[in-house]
């Protein structure tokens, strides 16, 4: 089974740090580009952040650009979000996402979402 | 950036009625929209891609259509289990997602 596991997420205070894993399983995991997707409180989705298959290439969104890092680990099929000088606009349900591949071609669409994480930033 | 403007925010309908959403982008996306449904503490699923395509598994009750800045998300003949909240998503000039629209029950 095509699987997206988060972990990591909980309580933090303004400008602390905390890291988002999440674990992926039934699919080769290396051959995805992957995402990180935010949601706040009732509200809407918002794109994070992106990573190459390698990854080699971190893409941000303008919001967390200088404080959050992504990275993967492909012996692990885990992807990681490090998030660092937290603000209290950062609170929310934290995905990791796979785009959709057909035939080797991928577009920026997502078609396995993880349960999402909680974070909560918050003094 | 792209903005996508959903609307309605919310449609109030009666099972087996039709739903239809509409998705309007700031500025043409081609057909690289797609649109989600989600379900209260639940991740999105992704319903349609390419504007018009059905992802794996999706009824075919849910069609999309529309091209450049209008889309429309068509839900015919709704039932129990498609009252939720649909996001459209672009995916041509970088990446958003619209506001979102809930079906409710009327």
């Amino acid at each position: 089974e095509v699987q997206l596991v988060e972990s990591g997420g909980g309580l933090a205070q303004p400008g602390e740090s905390l890291r988002l894993s999440c674990a992926a399983s039934g699919f080769t995991f290396s051959t995805y580009t992957m995402y990180w997707v935010r949601q706040a409180p009732g509200k809407g989705l918002e794109y994070v952040s992106a990573i190459s298959t390698t990854g080699v290439n971190g893409f941000y969104a303008d919001s967390v650009k200088g404080r959050f890092t992504i990275s993967r680990d492909n012996s692990k099929n885990t992807l990681y979000l490090q998030m660092g000088s937290l603000r209290v606009e950062d609170t929310g349900v934290y995905y990791c996402a796979r785009v959709r591949c057909t035939d080797g071609i991928c577009y920026n669409v997502f078609d396995v979402w993880g349960q999402g994480t909680m974070v909560t930033v918050s003094s | 950036e792209v903005v996508l403007t959903q609307s309605p925010g919310t449609l109030s309908l009666s099972p087996g009625e039709r739903a239809t959403l509409s998705c309007r982008a700031s500025q043409s996306v081609n057909i690289y929209l797609a649109w989600y449904q989600q379900k209260p503490g639940r991740a999105p699923r992704l319903l349609i891609y390419g504007a018009s395509s059905r992802a794996i598994g999706i009824p075919d009750r849910f069609s999309g259509s529309g091209s450049g800045t209008d889309f429309t998300l068509t839900i015919d003949r709704l039932e129990p289990e498609d009252f939720a909240v649909y996001f459209c998503q672009q995916y041509d000039r970088a990446l958003t997602f619209g506001g979102g629209s809930r079906v409710e029950i009327k």
